[in-house]
Parts: C-alpha cells; structure tokens; sequence
C-alpha cells in the first residue's frame, strides 16, 4: 500500500492564482481530512469528509474548496490563493467514521507559498 | 484559541535522560492522540487514548490519559537521538469528527 499520497510536495503561486491540492489514499478508508500547518498553532482543520459524496466544513474553511467523487481521492481547491494561505498542507485518512475511533494517516504535505 | 495546550514548547535532554511532555485540553477528551513529526515530514502515530486513566507504551514512549483533569502526558525513558522531532498531540473533544491538535513541542536530544 502506498497509504496516503500528495501532490505536488512544493507549490510556489501568485496572489489571485487558483490551484488543486491532490490527495489519495488506497487503503479504502471513508474518512478523508485536510489540515494546514503554521508555526504556533498546530494543525487546523479545513474539510472533512465521511465519505464519497459527503464533506463538511472544519475550523479554517473559508478560501477553500473541496469535493469527494470516489473514497480514494479528496482534492482542495485554492480559489484565488492569499498569502494568508501560505502553510503546510496535510491530507489524513481513516478506517472509521470517528477520528476518535481509529487512528489518522497522514500524507507527506505539501508546502506552498503564496507571494 | 489553542484549546489544545501543550508543554513545555520545546526541550533539549541529554541522551539518556528521561522526559515528559504534557497536553491539556480546555474541554471534555472523547480519544487523544499522540503523533510525532520529523522537520519537512508528516505525521507518525504514536498512541491513542480513549479511556481515564488509560496508558499505553510503545518501546521507551509510555503517554496516560488523566480524565478527571483532562490531560494527557507523554513520558520517554533514556532519550535517543531517534526521539528527536516534534510531538503534537491531538484529540476528539465533541464527537463531531472534527480533530484538534495542540502547537506541538519539539525535542532536540543532545548526544
């Protein structure tokens, strides 16, 4: 198994430019999570999802789009990137439908600069 | 505001010696967490608490989960330059799927 993959590692874009952050997993979990990393407050939840066709939004949502057409991929969409956004993006995946339950795998991240 | 708050936020321990990293959460606990992080990496999973007064071990990394005061701390005995990296602990703290995390600590071990 490959577990949970991103794409791309890096990502460097202009103010106003829009991109897709890939994530997939192939461990056939239903619980599908974005999460941005900045120093000094942890991880923050951006989306969610529950399964295909389901997703909700986390603590850090606005700027951020995301659709969930099949269980092992959960792409999010910059609509039009800030430098707000410059972070560290981690997708995570899990068995069950609550984190509680079950434990999260994370993908690599991806580090992306807004300029 | 951090509802998650870990400490200290960073430590530098001798090999060999032991330490403790606590997190303390400003509401209920329904399951902790306990990830580490290598710089430019993403998360491991190291244990998962669920009940009061839980402990678990894994090699020389032994975390308790304190319900009554809603605190968990991670212990690691004779520190190794293996354990160097960033522990971020993360908790379910309304059953709502929705998982928070504490800013992290980071540990440099000292050969």
């Amino acid at each position: 198994n490959a577990g949970v993959t991103q794409t791309p590692k890096f990502q460097v874009l202009k103010t106003g430019q829009s991109m897709t952050l890939q994530c997939a997993q192939d461990m056939n979990h239903e619980y599908m999570s974005w999460y941005r990393q900045d120093p000094g407050m942890g991880l923050r939840l951006i989306h969610y999802s529950v399964g295909a066709g389901i997703t909700d939004q986390g603590e850090v949502p606005n700027g951020y789009n995301v659709s969930r057409s099949t269980t092992e991929d959960f792409p999010l969409r910059l609509l039009s990137a800030a430098p707000s956004q410059t972070s560290v993006y981690f997708c995570a995946s899990s068995y069950s439908q609550g984190p509680y339950t079950d434990t999260q795998y994370f993908g690599p991240g991806t580090r992306l600069t807004v300029l | 505001s951090q509802e998650l708050e870990q400490s200290p936020q960073s430590l530098i321990v001798q090999e060999g010696k032991n330490l403790t990293i606590n997190c303390t959460s400003s509401k209920t606990l329904y399951g902790l967490y306990w990830y580490k992080q290598k710089y430019g990496e993403g998360l491991i999973f190291l244990m998962m608490l669920q009940k009061g007064g839980e402990e678990k071990s894994h090699g020389k990394i032994t975390a308790k989960l304190d319900e009554k005061k809603q605190q968990s701390s991670l212990h690691i005995t004779a520190s190794q330059p293996s354990h160097a990296g960033i522990y971020l602990c993360g908790a379910d703290r309304a059953n709502d799927y929705k998982l928070s995390f504490g800013a992290g600590t980071t540990v440099t071990v000292r050969a």
